[in-house]
């Protein structure tokens, strides 16, 4: 099964309003990832944050992890019409080369 | 700027044919990897590569096959396609096993 999972699955919100996505994983981890994906396109890195750390910010974007909840969630404050896409959390497996991507979250910007 | 190109963004196949998929990488990383991305099923490792001439298995590899004699160059071989291999087909490519993946446009493969 994936590694990461996120929540919600959809979501769709007015343009300026903030997005939370969440994501939850299973096993011990050395970092998660955020990325994003326009449609029909590949995915782009937002976003790294270490099991060592509890908050990152990039721009817009806020992230934060609990590694004792094994739970992240991505931010993205005053959202844009340009926002729309989905978004994944990754998680590399610990001591491997591979990396989990969950199956993401819709997000849609109604202008 | 980093970069990541696969060799098709559309590609239409028939069922039997061999299918070549190319990724180049000019950021002289060591990792590459190939996924597949179908609906509700999220992205899948099929092969990733830590090393020229060096390849892995991943997650689904039934019915592929990847080359990799150049250390930008990674290739991912459908042998004898099938209809059920249609599919988003996404390259990446990352410095170290734990290091952020850099994603290609992707191959949006049609077998007819």
């Amino acid at each position: 099964s994936q590694q990461g999972e996120e929540d919600p699955q959809a979501l769709s919100i007015q343009e300026g309003e903030n997005a939370t996505m969440n994501c939850s994983y299973k096993t011990s981890i050395n970092n998660l990832q955020w990325y994003r994906q326009n449609s029909g396109r590949g995915l782009v890195h937002l976003i790294l944050i270490r099991s060592n750390e509890r908050e990152k910010h990039s721009g817009r974007l806020r992230v934060t992890l609990d590694t004792s909840k094994k739970s992240s969630s991505l931010l993205i404050t005053a959202s844009r019409a340009a926002d729309t896409a989905s978004y994944f959390c990754a998680t590399p497996y610990t001591g491997g080369f591979k990396t989990i991507f969950g199956a993401g979250t819709r997000l849609f910007v109604k202008a | 700027d980093v970069k990541v190109t696969q060799s098709s963004r559309y590609l239409v196949k028939r069922t039997g044919e061999k299918v070549f998929l190319e990724c180049v990488q000019d950021m002289d990383h060591e990792n590459m990897f190939w996924y597949r991305q179908d609906p509700g099923l999220g992205l899948r490792l099929i092969y990733f590569s830590y090393d020229v001439k060096m390849k892995e298995k991943g997650d689904i590899p039934e019915g592929y096959s990847v080359s990799r004699e150049k250390k930008e160059r990674f290739s991912l071989i459908l042998e004898s396609a099938s209809t059920n291999q249609t599919s988003m087909y996404l390259c990446a490519s990352s410095l170290e096993g734990y290091n952020e993946q850099f994603f290609g446009p992707g191959t949006r493969l049609t077998v007819l």
